[in-house]
């Protein structure tokens, strides 16, 4: 069993639909947990950033942290095409100590 | 958010010649520094982790001969794929990590080896 486990999609959905995409993981460590938004043949970039259980909002995404179930989620609200990337969660036990990331979900929002 | 330069984005060079890739944070000082490899469709895969310095620790699997890494800096890392071959070309991207758990990373080095 893999530490962080995400759905590889790929995922589709109409121009202003929600989306939600989720991550779970094993290691009960983990405090620090991030999202990552990839565009083809580009580095990732650094969509959300959190610190143990709750939410936080930043515009239209919505990040959400559940360490009881060891389970975190990213919303998109009112989708947009250029939001078709791959989105990446990345999560680490506390500094000084490498990242682990999920596979990625490959998102497409058609107009 | 911070700043991760990385260059080249894209490289072509000819079997058997060695290739340079440099990271540099631009607007802080990143002690660690990683280095990825990414296959078409997948997610990264962590090559080796740049500390300033000292000597890079390397990810079972990786030739530390093949990949060498150099951190000289606070700012720079830099990758040097020696004597490449086709089963190189890759993708390969490198990250910095801001002292309070932020990762930034690179726009990506694109490595065709003919």
């Amino acid at each position: 069993q893999k530490e962080v486990e995400q759905d590889p999609g790929p995922l589709s959905v109409p121009e202003g639909a929600i989306v939600s995409l989720n991550c779970t993981y094993s290691n009960s460590a983990f405090q620090y947990f991030m999202w990552y938004r990839q565009y083809s043949r580009k580095g990732p970039e650094l969509l959300m950033y959190t610190y143990s259980s709750g939410n936080k909002e930043d515009g239209r995404f919505t990040a959400q942290v559940d360490k009881s179930s060891k389970y975190i989620s990213l919303f998109i609200r009112d989708s947009q095409p250029s939001d078709s990337a791959t989105y990446l969660c990345a999560m680490s036990a506390g500094s000084a100590r490498q990242l682990t990331f999920g596979s990625g979900t490959q998102l497409t929002v058609l107009p | 958010g911070a700043v991760v330069s990385q260059h080249p984005s894209r490289v072509i060079c000819k079997s058997g010649t060695s290739v340079k890739i440099e990271c540099r944070s631009l607007d802080f000082q990143a002690t660690t520094m990683f280095w990825y490899r990414q296959f078409p469709k997948q997610s990264l895969m962590l090559m080796a982790t740049s500390n300033e310095g000292s000597k890079a620790t390397y990810e079972q699997g990786v030739e530390k001969d093949k990949f060498l890494i150099n951190h000289a800096s606070l700012t720079l890392s830099t990758l040097t794929v020696t004597s490449a071959h086709p089963e190189d070309s890759s993708f390969y991207i490198c990250s910095a990590r801001e002292q309070n758990e932020k990762l930034f990373f690179g726009s990506g080095t694109q490595l065709s080896v003919l």
